[in-house]
């Protein structure tokens, strides 16, 4: 069984410059979390979605972040302009049963 | 609300002793709580959890942790450190519903020979 997939892994932006994220979680998972991990921390939940309804994106700062989950399956985080502030690593997951949170490798944020 | 605090971000070991892993929670509901391990530029991965069954929970690499109502703990333990534990340990709240999961800061666990 593929597990939760997120590309890229790595990318580098300049301030003001748009991203985004794409995740691909586990086939038949209904729920999709996205995360914020900053250096040292533990991971801060920006989003979460059923099926293709946010049900929670309370923490998610939507003056300059954006998210879609089209169809219910694959999902991407936008950032739009990015600030120095947003270097941190982006982890997707998603659940089947509630308890546990299957989690991607994360794509890592460089802004410059 | 709830909140983990997970004591010491850095925990050095030697190989083949006692690892210690200090989580305490607070929570105004039954908590439901989870360890979860990081590796270098990986996700992160369950180890255990505790959902209201057994407080003597069992994890995976032999893991355990125990729920301690009385002390708001849930410290993590394995009898005897391999060198392939060396990772970042998280420990994690939730309550019924499970809509939410709150993490700790992390502890690193460091391995030496």
């Amino acid at each position: 069984e593929a597990g939760v997939v997120q590309s890229p892994r790595y990318k580098i932006i300049e301030k003001k410059q748009p991203v985004a994220f794409w995740c691909n979680p586990i086939s038949g998972h209904n729920t999709l979390y996205w995360y914020l991990q900053n250096l040292g921390q533990g991971p801060e939940l920006l989003i979460r979605y059923e099926n293709e309804e946010a049900v929670d994106d309370s923490q998610l700062p939507k003056d300059r972040f954006s998210a879609e989950r089209l169809k219910g399956v694959d999902s991407t985080l936008k950032i739009q302009p990015a600030e120095l502030g947003d270097s941190a690593v982006y982890l997707c997951a998603s659940s089947l049963v509630e308890d546990e949170q299957f989690f991607g490798p994360g794509t890592r944020l460089t802004v410059l | 609300a709830q909140s983990v605090t997970q004591l010491g971000s850095h925990v050095s070991v030697s190989e083949g002793a006692l690892v210690l892993l200090r989580c305490n929670y607070s929570s105004s509901v039954p908590p439901y709580l989870f360890w979860y391990v990081q590796y270098p530029n990986q996700g992160l991965q369950l180890l255990l959890k505790y959902t209201s069954a057994a407080t003597l929970v069992k994890g995976i690499n032999g893991f355990e942790a125990e729920f301690k109502k009385s002390e708001t703990s849930f410290h993590l333990t394995k009898p005897s450190a391999h060198m392939s534990d060396a990772a970042e340990y998280f420990c994690a709240v939730t309550g019924i519903g499970f809509q939410k999961l709150v993490f700790g800061t992390g502890t690193r666990l460091l391995v030496s020979p």
